[in-house]
């Protein structure tokens, strides 16, 4: 089984560009997540789902959307991106809230 | 104050050595812990839960206190491969951030 798997895996934007970053899970899982990376600063939830059609924001959604069409695939979109959004970010799934996280292999974005 | 709270570190202790990691939580209503393990630029991948009695994974152990609202992990006859960021997780119900993760602690085992 490929698990959690996250494209791109690098990216550089210029301020003020758009992108989406596509995470895909092949475990059936209801829960899927997005959080973000910085030194110093641990994991941050940026937005989750507990199910296909579902969305809830975290702890930092501000500058970003989310959708969950389909159950295996939660998208992470930046419609505006700012430096403040340099991040190392990673999607994560897992059957129920409080179990074990399968995280994604990350995808490291510079914006400039 | 943060939710979760790890010192940084650096540990760096030679091979065989023990070492031992703590890690507070400021909310009491708090309901399941885990440490996660994060290699250099890679992604965290699950160590163990911690249970209330207390838990051992071969030269892993993980306890809870929940009277003084902290976790820890002792790692026994450490290894080269035990180098690595440890990441303390603490879950609670009705948080926004679901699973709230400390900003790790670092560990290099020296040959």
């Amino acid at each position: 089984n490929a698990g959690v798997t996250q494209t791109p895996k690098f990216r550089v934007l210029k301020t003020g560009q758009s992108m989406t970053l596509l995470c895909a899970q092949d475990m059936n899982h209801e829960y899927m997540y997005w959080y973000r990376q910085d030194p110093g600063m641990g994991l941050r939830l940026i937005h989750y789902s507990v199910g296909e059609g579902t969305t809830a924001k975290g702890e930092v959604p501000d500058g970003y959307n989310v959708s969950r069409l389909k159950k295996q695939n939660f998208l992470l979109g930046l419609e505006s991106a700012a430096p403040s959004q340099t991040s190392v970010y990673f999607c994560a799934s897992s059957r129920d809230r409080n179990e074990k996280l399968f995280f994604g292999s990350g995808t490291q974005l510079s914006v400039l | 104050r943060k939710e979760v709270e790890q010192d940084p570190g650096p540990f760096n202790v030679p091979e065989g050595a023990t070492v031992a990691f703590n890690c507070t939580y400021s909310n009491s209503a708090s309901q399941s812990f885990f440490w996660y393990r994060q290699d250099c630029r890679k992604e965290p991948k699950l160590l163990m839960s911690v249970y209330s009695s207390g838990n051992e994974d071969g030269r892993f152990t993980a306890q809870l206190n929940r009277a003084s609202q902290y976790i820890s992990l002792l790692i026994r006859d450490s290894k080269l491969s035990d180098s690595a960021t440890y990441l303390c997780v603490v879950y609670r119900s009705g948080s926004a951030r679901q699973l709230t993760f400390g900003s790790g602690t670092q560990l290099t085992v020296l040959p």
